[in-house]
């Protein structure tokens, strides 16, 4: 089946730093969501992407849909301890079924105080 | 709003033993969701309720995994026989409807030894 490579796998900064990670695919989604899972819970959505193009933001959060609907990047600015957590991109692939999610392997951030 | 309930949290079994799982979804969620996330990788869908019938069970290993959702509310998620490389986190995962955003439940985690 198809799947997302997302990158960094990890990511150790400081608190007050910037963070960037993005996912890429190799055929065109019409979805692309962005999820954070806390250890012991379940993925919880962080934003949603609908068009090629989309530049959305959610607080310190900004993700962005690509134009070639082949991928998507999210950024966290001015990231804080609470930002600690694994970050998923998953999509809809174009011409998919039933709205089937596909994750990506996800991206395990760390913030050191 | 209650969210989307699991239990047991977590479980350990031999291999070659039967274990189940059960999942209660946010009330009126016509959709309902089993994955599979193994360690280290993003959530697999496994199979797809819409009410109480089957979506997509395209990605289950029917030869060992079975699940159910009898009234079109509560689900069950059952191994029989266990592997060791069933151990992984089962989520549940509901929606208001297919394609809808899907809320997830905390998860069982699941070990084989």
């Amino acid at each position: 089946g198809q799947q997302l490579n997302q990158s960094p796998q990890s990511m150790f900064i400081q608190e007050g730093e910037d963070v960037s990670m993005n996912c890429t695919s190799s055929s065109i989604f019409n979805t692309w969501l962005w999820y954070k899972q806390d250890p012991g819970e379940g993925p919880v959505l962080l934003i949603a992407l609908y068009k090629a193009g989309e530049l959305t933001s959610n607080g310190r959060l900004t993700a962005q849909f690509g134009i070639t609907r082949k991928d998507s990047f999210l950024n966290i600015s001015a990231s804080i301890p609470s930002d600690v957590g694994i970050y998923f991109c998953a999509g809809h692939e174009s011409g998919g079924s039933n709205y089937k999610l596909t994750f990506g392997k996800g991206t395990l951030l760390t913030v050191n105080p | 709003e209650a969210g989307v309930a699991q239990s047991p949290r977590y479980k350990i079994i031999e291999k070659r033993q039967s274990v189940a799982f059960w999942c209660n979804p946010i009330s009126g969620h016509a959709t309902l969701y089993w994955y599979q996330q193994i360690l280290g990788q993003g959530p697999k869908l496994l199979i797809q309720f819409q009410n109480n019938g089957v979506v997509d069970d395209s990605q289950l290993p029917k030869d060992r995994f079975s699940a159910e959702r009898l009234k079109g509310v509560d689900s069950t998620l059952k191994i029989q026989p266990a592997k060791l490389e069933d151990s992984a986190v089962y989520l549940c995962a509901s929606s208001l409807d297919s394609g809808g955003e899907q809320f997830f439940g905390p998860g069982t985690r699941l070990t084989v030894l």
